[in-house]
């Protein structure tokens, strides 16, 4: 069964610009969670989506927003990007909520590294 | 705001020793999970525990939820190179995951 995906694995981007990255889950999986990690502030929740609903929401701006297709794929998008938007950004795919009551396994994909400059 | 502190946020130590590195709360979680993380790639889950005061073994790894289910703990026996990574510890509440500061841990040959 292959992993999940996501693309593209590095990007670059000037302050200001916007970006776009995609998350293509483990095949049956319907929950999608993205996380933000960067050294001083590690592994932060963004959002969580399932069945095409966002579930539940972190502590970002709404600068960040995302969506889910009906295949389960997902794509974040940042607007007018700050210089602290660099970071590693994680896509989480699991079977069911990856926040619910008791939880569920996640499988993370390796991420797409982006630099603002 | 949940919070997950860890410690040590460092740890360098020799081949064959044993270590522990802590997972700290104030906030109640209704479970708890541990993933380690190497370069270049998303964490990987490690295990996920359920009760208060339950211990998992994963071969030389042991970990353990605090009776409260506020902290937890990950414990390696005779340490190799290959347990080196990122250590996360990651809290389930309030419908999302709260992750923890992280444990860079490096054990040398």
């Amino acid at each position: 069964k292959a992993g999940v995906t996501q693309t593209p694995r590095y990007l670059i981007k000037t302050r200001g610009q916007q970006v776009t990255l995609s998350c293509s889950p483990i095949s049956g999986h319907r929950s999608v969670s993205w996380y933000q990690q960067t050294p001083g502030q590690g592994l932060q929740f963004l959002f969580e989506y399932f069945s095409e609903t966002q579930r539940n929401k972190g502590n970002f701006p709404g600068r960040f927003s995302g969506r889910q297709f009906s295949n389960s794929r997902s794509e974040m998008n940042v607007s007018t990007l700050e210089l602290g938007d660099s970071a590693l950004y994680l896509c989480a795919s699991s079977l069911k909520l990856a926040g619910g009551f008791l939880g569920d396994e996640q499988y993370f994909g390796p991420g797409t590294r982006l630099t603002v400059t | 705001t949940q919070l997950l502190e860890q410690s040590p946020q460092f740890l360098s130590i020799q081949e064959g020793e044993n270590l522990t590195v802590y997972c700290n709360s104030s906030s109640v979680f209704s479970s708890l999970q541990w993933y380690r993380q190497e370069p270049g790639e998303g964490p990987v889950l490690l295990v996920t525990v359920v009760t208060g005061g339950e211990v998992k073994k994963l071969k030389r790894l042991t970990f353990q939820f605090g009776d409260a289910r506020k902290d937890s703990s990950l414990h390696i026996t005779a340490a190799q190179p290959g347990d080196t990574g990122l250590y996360l510890c990651a809290g389930v509440g309030n419908e999302k995951l709260t992750f923890g500061t992280g444990t860079r841990l490096t054990i040398i040959p």
